[in-house]
């Protein structure tokens, strides 16, 4: 069985602060992407990365895929209470089906 | 804008009770989901949809079954209410093709079974 541990499980910090979230695995993926939900809401596709060892930004946040393609993390610079939510990574189990397996889940918490 | 419904929000039931949840999507997507999200368990798959009355068990089905007689709306069932189903139910779907599709969402079914 496929599984996907993330850590830490929570987080709270001051604006401002950084903070690196981790999503690794025994087994190889495809691809893994990250979602990012807000209460109230479906989890939002925030990225996904394909090629090991790849590093994609998007503003102040940085994922990483490991080069062996079973580990990925999340980088967020100088948080903002906005960024506040719960960050899931998951791995694709099949381009062909879409089917992913999900990691427990990291809540953040960004306090002004 | 892309959407993905689900028929209520909030949702209480009695134990045995018979459940069902709809989902609709607006995107032609061939892929549709059902999960459930328990805390500290993230997202656990219940049931997938690749195409119209095709369905394949996720990870956790026992309890549920599924229906899906249009492309658009994917249902999802409890035969029989138990506490221990009581859950958020999110609904996604998904396009086909190569490489990584992004799965839409929907906001999620606050199920309590009392």
């Amino acid at each position: 069985t496929q599984l996907l541990e993330q850590s830490p499980q929570f987080l709270s910090i001051q604006e401002g602060e950084n903070l690196t979230v981790y999503c690794n695995s025994s087994s190889v993926f495809s691809s893994l992407q990250w979602y990012r939900q807000e209460p109230g809401e479906g989890p939002v596709l925030l990225v996904t990365v394909v090629t090991g060892g790849e590093v994609k930004k998007l503003k102040r946040l940085t994922f990483q895929f490991g080069d062996a393609r079973k580990d990925s993390s999340l980088h967020i610079t100088a948080a903002q209470p906005g960024d506040t939510g719960l960050y899931l990574c998951a791995g694709v189990r099949s381009s062909n089906t879409g089917k992913l397996i999900f990691g427990q889940g990291t809540t953040l918490q960004v306090k002004p | 804008d892309v959407k993905v419904t689900q028929s209520s929000r909030y949702l209480v039931k009695r134990t045995g009770e018979k459940v069902f949840l709809e989902c609709v999507q607006d995107m032609d997507h061939e892929n549709m989901f059902w999960y459930r999200q328990d805390p500290g368990l993230g997202l656990r798959l219940i049931y997938f949809s690749y195409d119209v009355k095709m369905k394949e068990k996720g990870d956790i089905p026992e309890g549920y079954s599924v229906s899906r007689e249009k492309k658009e709306r994917f249902s999802l069932i409890l035969e029989s209410a138990s506490t221990n189903q009581t859950s958020m139910y999110l609904c996604a779907s998904s396009s086909r093709g190569r490489g990584p599709s992004e799965q839409y969402f929907g906001p999620g079914t606050r199920l309590t079974v009392t």
